[in-house]
């Protein structure tokens, strides 16, 4: 079937670690991706996304991620995460031969440490 | 206005009973998207509506659900005869274009329990 995966339920890291979060989909053709962040309390909120060119893509707060089309991979990246980046984060795609609509990963819970 | 509108914010019901929730989207924004989020899980798409088109109803999960909307302007989500598995929170969304343009802007949601 069709679908988003994110590799990882819940990381846990401490203030200024690295953070890679997987994403993975399984649509073939042209596609879109995104990255949504909800905080605790707040509504989703876009923290980045692709629909062409330069496969490496910056974001809002120090976020990037890579399109990496022959890996079916959009993975999100933080060189040094803080406190306040504590929030769940979702990975969506959209797949232009497959609908109009976002499709979305089941999201990642990141919990950092102070 | 500002972003996208919700209400309520929260809605307990009994089981059985119908309800009606309202998304206000961002003024110009062509499309606007349901989606459910149940406890601990990710976004389940429901509906897409785009302009005047025909609606993406594809994501209905039983024929107790429907959404209307009318032109480019406020979407009803309604859920008749609840069950306890339709508690969650039902979000809404606008996007200036379509998913292969545009990013979609999401409302705060509404938290739906059925007892």
């Amino acid at each position: 079937a069709q679908s988003v995966s994110q590799h990882n339920h819940h990381v846990i890291l401490s203030e200024a670690a690295s953070l890679e979060l997987g994403c993975n989909y399984s649509y073939g053709g042209t596609v879109n991706l995104f990255w949504y962040v909800q905080y605790p309390g707040q509504h989703l909120q876009l923290l980045l996304k692709y629909f062409s060119g330069d496969p490496l893509v910056k974001g809002i707060k120090g976020f990037e991620a890579e399109f990496i089309k022959s890996k079916f991979s959009f993975n999100l990246r933080k060189p040094s995460v803080q406190w306040s980046d504590t929030a769940e984060y979702f990975c969506a795609v959209n797949a232009e031969n497959y609908g109009q609509n976002f499709v979305f990963g089941p999201g990642t819970r990141l919990s950092v440490l102070p | 206005g500002a972003g996208v509108s919700q209400s309520p914010s929260n809605k307990v019901t009994e089981k059985g009973k119908d309800v009606e929730l309202r998304c206000d989207p961002i003024s110009g924004h062509t499309a606007l998207y349901w989606y459910r989020q149940r406890l601990g899980q990710g976004l389940e798409f429901l509906i897409y509506f785009q302009g005047n088109s025909a609606p993406d109803k594809s994501g209905l999960p039983s024929d107790r659900f429907s959404a209307e909307r009318t032109g480019e302007s406020v979407s009803t989500l309604t859920i008749q005869r609840t069950q306890q598995e339709d508690s969650a929170v039902y979000l809404c969304a606008s996007s200036a274009g379509t998913a292969r343009t545009s990013e979609a802007f999401f409302g705060q949601g509404t938290r739906l329990t059925v007892v």
